[in-house]
């Protein structure tokens, strides 16, 4: 069973920030978030992961809430290319050994 | 660096025929895992190989199968294939000499059965 909570769908106009938020409850102490998006059913593309505090790279920024129960990922200059579906993931299992529960994602919608 | 590596990208088979998909995992890591995507279900762990052997596998019929070769290449097996098998199959690969890495997907191959 999914572990993740997102909407289905959002637009977000081009050049400002997209957010997007990620509900997992009943996410247990040692397990990461796990961002990626998809486009035109290609492979998933990694975008960002993180445990307890707040991570930025190139791409985007993650936020995580102090109970962990939810966390939002930021595209801070969202363009054209970043229409796609979004997927937090809740990485499960123990060390030497993870699998990805993928939710249902959000259909980002860049307009322009 | 070379990405993840599936072949084939396209497939049509038969109700009842067998498929085998295959996955070159990005060099260097050693874990590859398996998952099948459709339009109902989405995103489904189907299995994760690590040095030859299976670590961890999903909720799915023993029809699905899959083994790792020594160089960490993969293979899944379908057999008896089934109306609903129809889905894009994603491979993806993990973990260096450092540790474990994120999940590194490649393109799918997506497969039609008839």
């Amino acid at each position: 069973d999914a572990k993740t909570t997102q909407p289905p769908s959002m637009d977000c106009a081009e050049g400002r920030a997209a957010n997007l938020p990620c509900n997992h409850s009943t996410i247990s102490g040692n397990e990461y978030v796990y961002w990626y998006r998809q486009i035109h059913s290609q492979g998933p593309q990694y975008i960002i992961h993180g445990l307890k505090n707040n991570e930025t790279n190139e791409m985007a920024s993650l936020i995580i809430t102090e109970d962990r129960k939810s966390s939002t990922l930021i595209l801070p200059h969202a363009t054209l290319r970043d229409t796609a579906v979004y997927y937090c993931i809740v990485r499960v299992g123990v060390a030497g050994t993870y699998k990805y529960i993928f939710g249902t994602g959000t259909r980002l919608k860049v307009l322009a | 660096k070379a990405g993840v590596t599936q072949t084939p990208r396209y497939l049509i088979k038969t109700r009842g025929q067998q498929v085998t998909l295959s996955c070159s995992p990005i060099s260097g890591h050693r874990s590859v895992s398996w998952y099948q995507q459709t339009p109902g279900q989405g995103l489904q762990f189907l299995f994760e190989y690590f040095s030859e052997t299976q670590r961890n596998k999903g909720n799915f019929p023993g029809r699905f199968s899959g083994r790792q070769f020594s160089n960490s290449r993969s293979e899944m097996n379908v057999s008896t294939l089934e109306l609903g098998d129809s889905a894009l199959y994603l491979c993806a690969s993990s973990g260096g000499t450092g540790g474990y890495t994120e999940a590194f997907f490649g393109q799918g191959t997506r497969l039609t059965v008839v």
